[in-house]
């Protein structure tokens, strides 16, 4: 079955660090991959993408995710954590020949300052 | 650009009546999705509209159902309301020229009581 994993319900990083939140995912052939944020109480907001080409995505607010085929990842990195950052993150895949996208279950990120 | 647009904000219902949710895409936008957000259950794809016919539907019950209107907006209904049916209602649009981003509205929060 097709399937995404974010195997960490929350993350926590002191402002200022880097931070990393992790997918991994379980579709066959070469899906596209995003990341969405979600503010409390508010709908999705998209961040990245990848579809084909540089494997290091750069998205917005400083947002970047990087692709691993091998591993089957596509991890959502910064550099540097603002507390503005704390929300509810969320990896999707949308698997080849379909239109729908595949969620995980999502990792709150707290920043704290 | 006005982004994805979801009426009402909150719709409150008892246990067997019909709800009615309101979606209006993205200017150009010609496909809509429905997604619901239950708490313990994550994102879970409903129903995708594209130039006003059904194309692909969730693992939901035919009383989960909606449709497409000529000027690309889509209603969803959800006939005899049950409890687990509180959720967030999020929609989504995307253009079918070449992108592949959906770009979701703020949801719908309905809760049956």
């Amino acid at each position: 079955a097709q399937s995404v994993a974010q195997p960490e319900d929350q993350v926590n990083v002191a402002e200022g660090n880097p931070l990393t939140v992790k997918c991994t995912y379980s579709v066959s052939g070469n899906p596209y991959l995003f990341w969405y944020v979600q503010y409390p109480n508010r709908g999705l907001q998209f961040l990245l993408k990848y579809i084909t080409g540089d494997n290091l995505v750069k998205g917005s607010y400083g947002f970047e995710a990087e692709f691993n085929k091998s591993q089957t990842s596509f991890h959502l990195k910064k550099p540097s954590a603002l507390v503005s950052d704390s929300a509810l993150y969320f990896c999707a895949v949308r698997p080849p020949s379909s239109y729908k996208l595949i969620f995980g279950s999502g990792t709150r990120l707290l920043v704290r300052p | 650009e006005a982004g994805v647009t979801q009426s009402p904000t909150h719709l409150i219902k008892t246990r067997g009546q019909q709800a009615t949710l309101r979606c209006s895409p993205i200017s150009g936008h010609t496909s809509v999705y429905w997604y619901q957000q239950a708490l313990g259950l994550g994102l879970q794809f409903l129903l995708w509209y594209d130039e006003g016919e059904e194309r692909n539907r969730g693992n939901f019950p035919p009383r989960f159902s909606g449709r497409q209107f000529p000027n690309y907006s889509s209603e969803l209904n959800v006939n005899a309301l049950e409890l687990e049916d509180s959720a967030l209602y999020l929609c989504a649009s995307r253009s079918l020229r070449g992108q592949e981003t959906q770009y979701f509205g703020p949801g719908t929060r309905l809760l049956v009581l």
